[in-house]
């Protein structure tokens, strides 16, 4: 299994662009997270999904949109981008959250500058 | 409201010598705990988690952490720091009300970075 993984590990934008950061698990889980980490902070949640076609907001989703077409994908579109998304991003992915089934699995991280 | 305070940003250690990081946690109800570790640009790496089974939990790497209720804490310790320890570290909380929602809701502590002197 490749767990999770993320694309770009790095990326430059200028102010006003926009893109999309992949995330893809092959670990068949239906929950998918996105977070940001700044620096000197712990993870803050951007989105999150529970399956296929679900998505629903975290703590920080301004300026961001998800969406969830398979099971597999879950990516994160920065449409206009601006200098407070220069962060660091994680995508995750767990099982539905019971005891014993919460752990989620963290991809490389996307770098990302905005300039 | 559930929240996770790790009570020293840096901590600094020789090699072979003890490491002890601190955490503090807040729940409402039976959390489940966690420590990540984040080598340099790398992604998160599950150490350990505990999920109300036995108090005293083992992680890879020779890491172990205690859960101890009446003080809400969950400590992450090592007898003997090696030089591949050195990295960011981070405390984390899960809670049973969420893990009851649609919401597997994780609660992340600012981090502690570990130095390991030679």
């Amino acid at each position: 299994n490749a767990g999770v993984t993320q694309t770009p590990k790095f990326r430059i934008l200028k102010i006003g662009q926009s893109m999309t950061l992949q995330c893809t698990q092959d670990m068949n889980h239906n929950y998918m997270y996105w977070y940001r980490q700044d620096p000197g902070m712990g993870l803050k949640l951007i989105y999150y999904s529970v399956g296929a076609g679900i998505t629903d907001k975290g703590e920080v989703p301004n300026g961001y949109n998800v969406s969830r077409s398979t099971t597999e994908d879950f990516p994160l579109r920065l449409e206009l981008a601006a200098p407070s998304q220069t962060s660091v991003y994680f995508c995750a992915s767990s099982y539905p959250p019971r005891v014993g089934q919460d752990t989620q699995y963290f991809g490389p991280g996307t770098r990302l500058t905005v300039l | 409201a559930q929240s996770v305070t790790q009570l020293d940003s840096h901590v600094s250690v020789s090699e072979g010598t003890p490491v002890l990081l601190r955490c503090n946690y807040s729940s409402s109800y039976s959390p489940s705990l966690f420590w990540y570790v984040q080598h340099p640009n790398k992604g998160l790496q599950l150490l350990l988690k505990y999920t109300s089974a036995a108090t005293l939990v083992k992680g890879i790497n020779g890491f172990e952490a205690e859960f101890k209720k009446s003080e809400t804490s969950f400590h992450l310790t090592k007898p003997s720091a090696h030089m591949s320890d050195a990295a960011e570290y981070f405390c984390v909380v899960s809670d049973e009300a969420d893990r009851g929602s649609t919401l597997g809701r994780l609660y992340f502590g600012r981090g502690t970075q570990l130095t390991v002197w030679p």
